[in-house]
């Protein structure tokens, strides 16, 4: 079982639905918990970070955790073609070591 | 947050050969990443690089196969060392973002390597 799990997609949305990236992770040592936004051809982004469970927004984008069920999502609002992109969720105990899932794409189509 | 500039951005190299990335970044940096980003897989931490020091080396990762200098505090290279088709992959440097709160990674724009 690998330690965080991710819907690969593809995940194709008109342009402004509400979009629902998800995650599951195994490890409940876990306690940071990270969006990152990767455009073709580019490295990744960091999008935003959320400690311990809760929510956190930031914009359009909502970053949710649930560390009973150990759950992660973020969520898009008034999606837009220019959200088309691969989402990565990832999480880390504190350290460096960081585990990533392995993304999910995202087409938001005008 | 620090920029990295990372190249070649990408390249096709002969199997056996050697290919080596470089990373630079902007800022003084103490600890360096290099990732491996394979297609439909997650990214996998392949070293990390202080300056002054050996890299250290990630399960399934050797010194051998994959080299890392790391002259000062804002450059690394990562070598690719007798090359097979299956090193086909992203490879990607990265930093930490410097938030005092957590630990999270700047990354460059990545190598994207094929052998052929």
């Amino acid at each position: 079982q690998k330690e965080v799990e991710q819907d690969p997609g593809p995940l194709s949305v008109p342009e402004g639905a509400i979009v629902s990236l998800n995650c599951t992770y195994s490890n409940s040592a876990f306690q940071y918990f990270m969006w990152y936004r990767q455009y073709s051809r580019k490295g990744p982004e960091l999008l935003m970070y959320t400690y311990s469970s809760g929510n956190k927004e930031d914009g359009r984008f909502t970053a949710q955790v649930d560390k009973s069920s150990k759950y992660i999502s973020l969520f898009i609002r008034d999606s837009q073609p220019s959200d088309s992109a691969t989402y990565l969720c990832a999480t880390n105990s504190g350290g460096f070591k960081t585990i990533f899932g392995a993304g999910t794409r995202l087409f938001v189509k005008a | 947050s620090a920029v990295i500039s990372q190249k070649p951005s990408r390249d096709i190299c002969q199997r056996g050969t050697s290919l080596t990335i470089q990373c630079q970044v902007d800022s003084q940096v103490t600890m360096m990443f290099w990732y491996r980003q394979q297609p439909g897989q997650s990214l996998t931490l392949i070293a990390t690089a202080n300056q002054g020091s050996e890299a250290t080396y990630e399960s399934g990762f050797v010194i051998d196969k994959f080299p890392i200098s790391r002259p000062n505090l804002t450059f690394s290279t990562l070598t690719v060392s007798n090359m097979s088709p299956e090193d086909s992959s992203i490879y990607l440097c990265s930093v930490d973002t410097g938030d005092n709160l957590f630990y999270g990674y700047t990354f460059g724009s990545g190598t994207r390597l094929t052998v052929v």
